[in-house]
């Protein structure tokens, strides 16, 4: 049972280069979330899932798109790489059984640097 | 989601129990508190959460005080490899309501 796994673990990316950070649980979660950590500060929600087909933004969503065509598979995109965006970025998901205060569990993340 | 405050760092010897305590004094009725850490360069951990009763798991404890106001994260036997960040998070469950609002934490110490 592999968890929550993100690929890839690294980047460098140069200003305005696109990519797509992959995230996928093996665990039947409903609920799917993306987060970027900047140094030394917590974690803000940018985008997340409630299930396959629906997405919704969080705290901080510009410059990034979603997608949630599987419920093992939700892969964030970067359109136009901005300096602004380099970060830690953290893929989490939840089960949704009996009520909403299932806790998140969370992937190792991708650290993405653009320069 | 109520606003917590923690101490910025903390030590503790190892083997004993280390004692990691939250402020969260505009807590709601529905208002969970969760625990969270970070060991260096992983992603979060879930450690443990509640309402308002005390909870225990393999890992830890959760003491809410009556009024609710504030809790302590208890690791009965600290080992080094508890040495991380450790985030208290106050979240109302409810559809619609995904955001988990990390702080800055408390980064604990265990010293040999």
């Amino acid at each position: 049972n592999a968890g929550v796994t993100q690929t890839p673990k690294f980047r460098i990316l140069k200003i305005g280069q696109s990519m797509t950070l992959q995230c996928t649980q093996d665990m039947n979660h409903n609920y799917m979330y993306w987060y970027r950590q900047d140094p030394g500060m917590g974690l803000k929600l940018i985008y997340y899932s409630v299930g396959a087909g629906i997405t919704d933004k969080g705290e901080v969503p510009n410059g990034y798109n979603v997608s949630r065509s599987t419920t093992e598979d939700f892969p964030l995109r970067l359109e136009l790489a901005a300096p602004s965006q380099t970060s830690v970025y953290f893929c989490a998901s939840r089960f949704l059984k009996g009520g909403v205060n299932q806790p998140q569990h969370f992937g190792d993340g991708t650290r993405l640097s653009i320069l | 989601d109520a606003k917590t405050t923690q101490p910025t760092s903390m030590d503790c010897a190892e083997g004993r129990a280390a004692n990691l305590p939250c402020n969260h004094s505009t807590i709601s009725g529905n208002e969970y508190v969760y625990w969270y850490r970070q060991i260096h360069s992983q992603g979060p951990q879930y450690i443990i959460h509640g309402l308002k009763n005390n909870e225990t798991n393999e890992m830890a404890s959760l003491i809410i005080t009556e009024d609710r106001k504030s809790s302590t994260l208890i690791l009965p036997h600290a080992t080094l490899r508890d040495t991380a960040v450790y985030y208290c998070i106050v979240r109302e469950v409810g559809f619609g309501n995904e955001k988990l609002t990390f702080g800055t934490g408390t980064r604990l110490t265990i010293i040999p």
